[in-house]
């Protein structure tokens, strides 16, 4: 079946102590991004990735990293995280054929920043 | 800088009532258009998308949505909603070829049984 998984779904942690969200989808996609949630706001753009040690800013990248060292995998890290990054993240996948295609969307990590 | 705005932030229907969610965005060039929903605790689907071709397009769930190029909008439709349809409704803009989406700020749909 094809999708995008992420871990964890729920984090709660605290300020400054640094996590890793993983992500990882297995359609052999050379696109991946990651998407804050907030409401009001919409999904906004954090980092994304064309392929392969091709990372990219988004809308909001300030306070995370990530790396892409594997097609399938693109794990979003938090060095030093504060409360106002308290959010849903989304991750998502697509592929890069000659026309537009559709994203897929993990089913999203609940982080709380205390 | 492209945007995407969504008129309506909440709205509540009784049941078998008609929807129409407004989303207009702001690029000149070509444009693919999605609208994705959001369960209650699940995560984004695709409700339908508009690459090219006819304007009207339909997608799962009796959903439908017109793109009209001249207004920049791409509104979603349903003639008559069920409480299941109770959920988040984002429209999202990817401009050119990228793999950038970008979202409208969403409205949540609550449908009284």
């Amino acid at each position: 079946e094809a999708q995008v998984t992420q871990n964890p779904r729920y984090l709660i942690t605290v300020t400054g102590k640094k996590l890793t969200v993983t992500c990882s989808q297995n359609m052999n996609h050379e696109y991946m991004s990651w998407y804050r949630q907030d409401p009001g706001l919409g999904l906004r753009q954090i980092y994304y990735s064309m392929n392969v040690e091709v990372t990219d800013k988004g809308d909001v990248p300030e306070g995370y990293k990530v790396s892409r060292k594997e097609k399938r995998n693109f794990p979003l890290i938090l060095e030093s995280p504060s409360p106002n990054q308290t959010s849903l993240y989304f991750c998502a996948s697509r592929a890069l054929r000659g026309g537009a295609d559709t994203q897929y969307f993990g089913p999203g990590t609940r982080l709380t920043v205390l | 800088a492209q945007s995407v705005s969504q008129h309506n932030h909440h709205v509540i229907l009784s049941e078998a009532a008609s929807l129409e969610l407004g989303c207009n965005y702001s690029y000149g060039g070509t444009v693919n258009l999605f609208w994705y929903v959001q369960y209650p605790g699940q995560h984004l689907q695709l409700l339908l998308k508009y690459f090219s071709g006819d304007p009207l397009v339909k997608g799962i769930k009796g959903f439908e949505a017109e793109f009209i190029k001249s207004k920049f909008s791409f509104n979603l439709r349903k003639p008559s909603v069920q409480w299941s349809d109770t959920a988040e409704y984002f429209c999202a803009v990817n401009v050119g070829n990228t793999g950038k989406l970008i979202f409208g700020q969403g409205t949540t749909l609550q449908v009284k049984p």
